[in-house]
């Protein structure tokens, strides 16, 4: 079974830009989650989508943004970067329908560089 | 309240030894503490999982040992290899929205040979 494919896996935009950022989960997997990590901030929650609907949200101002697709897949969408907006996306599925179990499936990251 | 704060930050062991990564938590709805394991290069992958209904989980050479009451839970890996040598995360969820993890800030693990 192939695991959690992130795309693309490095990129470079300049301050004001913006970016797209795109998940596969695993075959059969419904729930997406976004996590963004940072050498300061650490690993910090941005938003999970279940079945086309945006089930939680993280702390993050509006200029982060998020959907989910029929098939399950999901894409990010941060706008007018900033330099702050450097960091590791990882996305993570998860099999579960229920919310209340938890186990994530992370895939491999996109590594956003903003200069 | 939302924290979960790990120690320590960096930890060297020499192989066959015992590693203990420690976590303590606020949020007394949190009921589901997983730890993950991350390697360079790679997203974080579960290591192990426990619920606050157990004191002690353990998986192979990793275990979790939980305290209710003071609000913390810790990983124990026992006689620690080389290839262990990666970043440790504990997290924390509620339910109802167990995929919103909140991370400790990590503890990156450096075996010896």
């Amino acid at each position: 079974k192939a695991g959690v494919t992130q795309t693309p896996r490095y990129l470079i935009k300049t301050r004001g830009q913006q970016v797209t950022l795109s998940c596969s989960p695993i075959s059969g997997h419904r729930s997406v989650s976004w996590y963004q990590q940072t050498p300061g901030q650490g690993l910090q929650f941005l938003f999970e989508y279940f079945s086309e609907t945006q089930r939680n949200k993280g702390n993050f101002p509006g200029r982060f943004s998020g959907r989910q697709f029929s098939n399950s897949r999901s894409e990010m969408n941060v706008s007018t970067l900033e330099l702050g907006d450097s960091a590791l996306y990882l996305c993570a599925s998860s099999s579960q329908g229920t919310p209340s179990t938890g186990e994530l499936f992370f895939g491999e990251g996109s590594r956003l560089t903003v200069l | 309240q939302q924290q979960v704060k790990q120690s320590p930050q960096s930890l060297i062991v020499q192989k066959g030894g015992i590693s203990i990564i420690n976590c303590a938590y606020e949020n007394t709805a949190f009921d589901y503490f997983p730890w993950y394991q991350q390697f360079p290069g790679k997203g974080p992958a579960l290591l192990i999982a426990i619920r606050p209904d157990v004191s002690e989980k353990k998986e192979g050479r990793f275990t979790i040992s939980f305290n209710k009451s003071a609000k913390q839970f810790s990983l124990h890996i026992m006689d620690s290899q080389p290839g262990d040598s990666a970043t440790y995360f504990c997290a924390a969820s509620s339910s109802g929205s167990a995929r919103q993890l909140t991370f400790g800030s990590g503890t990156q693990l450096t075996v010896l040979p």
